[in-house]
C-alpha cells in the first residue's frame, strides 16, 4: 500500500463549478498536509498547508484534514480555466523530513 | 529574491551513460532535496542535503549520488543510466533551523531527462 493514495483522474468540470480533490494516507506519524499545484512542464508550487486536523481557507481554496480517518481534501470554489493543472497532495512527518506525495489529480476547467 | 533554478532544462542521454543535473537554491536556504517525477506520477524523494551532508535518502540505488556546495547549490549525478530513469528531476530548497517546525520546500522548474 502506498503511503499516500490519490485518484489521478482526469477530472473535467465546467467553469464556476465546485471541485473536490481527495487523498488518503496510511501513516499516523504524518503531521503536516500540503496541496501543491503543478502546471504542465513546471515544478510544483505550494497552494496551502495545514497542521493536524481542521479546515484552512485561502480565497477560493479550502483545505481540510481529518486525522481520525486519514483523509485530506481540497475544495476549489468558482473554478476558473486558470485552475487547470495537476493537484498533488503531500504529507510530512516533521519540519525537515521528505515530502511524501500522492500521484496527483489532473484537473481541467472548461470555459 | 531569486527562486530555485535548475539546469539544464532538457537532456537526452543513452542507456549506460552518466548525467549531472544542477540546482541553485533560493537565497538564504541551507537544504536541498531532490525528487524524481515519472510521467503521471507524484514526485518521489531521492535524497536531501543539509549543510553539505546527505541528510536522508529514499529508495534509490547508489548510482544516484549527489553533492551540496558551500553556497548550498547542489548536483545530482546518475551513473549507468537506465530507460526507467527517464523522468522530471525536481530540486527543492528550504531553510532548516534547529526546530522541527514546518519549513516550506520551494521547487525549481525541473530537468526533463530522456534516456534512449
Amino acid at each position: 500500500q502506498k503511503e499516500v493514495e490519490q485518484d489521478p483522474g482526469p477530472l473535467s468540470v465546467p467553469e464556476g463549478a465546485i471541485v473536490s480533490l481527495n487523498c488518503t494516507y496510511s501513516n499516523s506519524a504524518f503531521q503536516y498536509f500540503m496541496w501543491y499545484r503543478q502546471y504542465s512542464r513546471k515544478g510544483p508550487e505550494l497552494l496551502m498547508y495545514t497542521y493536524s486536523s481542521g479546515n484552512k481557507e485561502d480565497g477560493r481554496f479550502t483545505a481540510q484534514v481529518d486525522k481520525s480517518s486519514k483523509y485530506i481534501s481540497l475544495f476549489i470554489r468558482d473554478s476558473q480555466p486558470s485552475d487547470s493543472a495537476t493537484y498533488l497532495c503531500a504529507t510530512l512527518r516533521a519540519g525537515n523530513t521528505p515530502l511524501v506525495f500522492g500521484k496527483g489529480t489532473r484537473l481541467s476547467v472548461i470555459a | 529574491e531569486t527562486g530555485v533554478t535548475q539546469s539544464p532544462t532538457h537532456l537526452i542521454k543513452t542507456r549506460g551513460q552518466q548525467v549531472t543535473l544542477r540546482c541553485s537554491s533560493q537565497s538564504g536556504h541551507n537544504t536541498v532535496s531532490w525528487y524524481q517525477q515519472a510521467l503521471g506520477q507524484g514526485p518521489q524523494f531521492i535524497f536531501q542535503y543539509y549543510r553539505e551532508e546527505e541528510n536522508g535518502r529514499g529508495n534509490f540505488p547508489p548510482r544516484f549520488s549527489g553533492l551540496q556546495f558551500p553556497n548550498y547549490s547542489s548536483e545530482l549525478n546518475v551513473n549507468a543510466l537506465e530507460l526507467d530513469d527517464s523522468a522530471l528531476y525536481l530540486c527543492a530548497s528550504s531553510f532548516a533551523g534547529m526546530t522541527s517546525v514546518y519549513n516550506e520546500q520551494f521547487f525549481g522548474p525541473g530537468t526533463r531527462l530522456t534516456v534512449l
